[in-house]
Formats: structure tokens, sequence, C-alpha cells
């Protein structure tokens, strides 16, 4: 298996909502990576996590809330968003948890917020 | 030809014509590049790496070249085929305290024309 699965692959939430984006992977990684991309932009990091600990946090708010709940799967949990935080939310992992390697991502989650 | 504005730029081409990408980093102490595809409704997917010890990276049609003097690194295409039509992103990797922060640049939208 050599694909980062990422579910929902579209998401429409009201800002009162609280929903949650998965991201799966079985190649082994020990990185995984949250990145946000707004249309004709490139993506941004938000969060790195190695060795299931988190490592990298760029300053994101704290409506969006990061999980690895073991090597294999990473979780953005998503409470009271406002519409700009509409975006394609894409997950990514890395083989050796250096972050210094390519990355390996899904097809990302469309988010609409009303 | 290439146009460069506050949108994406675009490159557009002809099926067969030889392409050249350019890219400019902004990290001297970036010592990893990539360059990745993002076709639309997709993640992006790694075309081709150069570390900062290299200046030449050939691959199947593809070749990065890297001039750290002026931070800059370059994608070119042999042989373009409507398939390359994309975005291509490069992305440079450098040492935060520890931790590896992978960041992408604007990207171009390529166009290959039949």
């Amino acid at each position: 298996d050599t694909e980062v699965t990422q579910t929902p692959k579209h998401l429409v939430m009201g800002m009162t909502n609280k929903k949650s984006l998965k991201c799966e992977q079985h190649m082994g990684h020990r990185a995984m990576y949250w990145y946000k991309q707004k249309a004709k932009k490139p993506p941004e990091l938000m969060f790195v996590y190695s060795y299931e600990k988190l490592s990298i946090n760029e300053s994101v708010p704290s409506r969006f809330s990061p999980e690895c709940p073991n090597s294999s799967l990473l979780n953005l949990h998503l409470h009271a968003l406002q519409p700009e935080d509409s975006a394609l939310y894409l997950c990514a992992s890395s083989p050796a948890g250096t972050g210094n390697e390519k990355l390996f991502f899904g097809s990302g989650t469309q988010l609409s917020v009303l | 030809g290439e146009s460069v504005g506050l949108h994406l730029p675009t490159l557009s081409v002809q099926e067969g014509d030889n392409s050249i990408i350019n890219c400019a980093y902004s990290n001297s102490a970036s010592d990893y590049f990539i360059w990745y595809k993002q076709e639309s409704g997709k993640g992006p997917q790694f075309i081709i790496d150069i570390r900062s010890n290299m200046d030449k990276r050939q691959g199947q049609r593809v070749t990065v070249l890297l001039n750290k003097t002026v931070k800059h690194l370059s994608l070119q295409i042999a042989a373009t085929q409507p398939g390359d039509s994309a975005v291509y992103f490069c992305a440079e990797n450098f040492d935060s305290g520890g931790s590896y922060i992978p960041t992408f640049g604007r990207g171009t939208s390529l166009i290959v024309h039949p």
C-alpha cells in the first residue's frame, strides 16, 4: 500500500459545528503532516508529527486541533471555524521522520465553512 | 510564453517542446529541494529532488538545476506531453531548531497544447 488516504473528500460545515478530518497511511512512515491550501496558492504547513509526537505547530489557531492516535493515523479536529478557513486540507507522510525527505500526499479534504 | 503577476504564473507550451519552470527559494540555509506536480483534484506528487551538495540531477524526462549563489531552482521537462499539464511547486527544507520545515514556493501552472 503506497497511498495516503484522506476522508472525507468533501465537507461542508457551519461555524458552530465540530467535525474531524482523517488521514491514514500504511507505508510505515514515521512523520505525518497537515497542510492547508487555498485555491491557486501553495500548500501552507500547519502541523508536523514525528514518531507520534507533535514536533511543529506553525502558529495555527486553536480551533484546529491535531491528533495522532498511532503511527498510521492522523486526525484534524475542527471547532468553531470561520468562513476564511474554507480550503483544501492536505495530509502527507514521510518515511524516516526526520522531515528532510520527500512527502507523500493524500488527495485532500475540500472544506467549506458556511 | 510565461506570465507572472498577482495570480498563479502560467507557462504555455506546445506538445513536444521543452519546458523550463523556475523557482526562487527564500532561505540560504535550505539544504534539500523538491519539485512536486499537482493535478486538479489531487495532492502534490513527487517528481524529483536535489540536495544542496549537487547542482544538477536528472530523472526520466526531467532535470533539476540548483544555483545556490542566487537561490534559484529550475525544472526542465523534455518533450512535454499533454499529461504534463498541472501546477508545479518547488519546495525547500531548512532546519529550524532541529526540526525540518518543508516549505512550498508559489507554483507555476503548465499548460501543454496538443
